[in-house]
């Protein structure tokens, strides 16, 4: 079974409108945190936002929040007021604490586009 | 400012041939990672190293070896380059606390 699945291959959105990103993972450990990454075509990752398991409130980072629904393992990037910069690849990913795994594992991505 | 950096941006290399990924970072991490990225499967871990010396495989070994002699800097070697080793190489390096992994640039490389 896949760890993290976004099943968003590429999403369109006009300039300032927000926009989600869907996210959902699987895990059997208590304890894990989940990471959003921004990619833009010059190919460098740009960590956005983070949200640990035991973390009661969604993580906000500027105009990126997460929202999270522990229940559903889900896990959802939104974008408010977007901008033209936002055009990159996006990725999820988990890390497992009770495993000791130390390494990220990712998903497949969503190629976002925002159009003026 | 904290920086992951890799030795090429490009890289053309032929069948065969040994190849040397280098990566450094100055942020006196303990863990570093290299990750294979291709089209629609996201980045997958090749090896990651949690200490001087110390190494333990990812997701998708084969094919690859690593080295890490000082703490500042992780290699990745393809021993016979093949054309199926074609991809974008990732390397990231973090502390061992649930802390976001820091990236470098990436090595595009192309096997003939």
């Amino acid at each position: 079974a896949q760890k993290i699945t976004q099943t968003q291959p590429g999403m369109f959105v006009q300039e300032k409108e927000a926009v989600t990103l869907d996210c959902t993972y699987d895990t059997s450990d208590q304890s894990y945190g989940l990471f959003w990454y921004k990619q833009p075509s010059s190919g460098e990752m740009i960590f956005l936002i983070y949200q640990g398991s035991y973390d009661e409130q969604n993580a906000t980072e500027g105009r990126y929040s997460l929202n999270f629904q522990k229940a559903r393992k889900s896990a959802n990037l939104v974008i408010s007021a977007s901008q033209l910069g936002d055009s990159a690849m996006y990725f999820c990913a988990m890390r497992e604490l009770d495993t000791g795994r130390r390494a990220l594992t990712f998903g497949s991505g969503t190629r976002l586009q925002v159009q003026p | 400012d904290v920086k992951v950096t890799q030795s090429s941006r490009y890289l053309v290399k032929r069948t065969g041939e040994k190849v040397f990924l280098e990566c450094v970072q100055d942020m006196d991490h303990e863990n570093m990672f290299w990750y294979r990225q291709d089209p629609g499967l996201g980045l997958r871990l090749i090896y990651f190293s949690y200490d001087v010396k110390m190494k333990e495989k990812g997701d998708i070994p084969e094919g690859y070896s690593v080295s890490r002699e000082k703490k500042e800097r992780f290699s990745l070697i393809l021993e016979s380059a093949s054309t199926n080793q074609t991809s974008m190489y990732l390397c990231a390096s973090s502390r061992p606390t649930l802390d976001e992994q820091f990236f470098g640039p990436g090595t595009r490389l192309t096997v003939l």
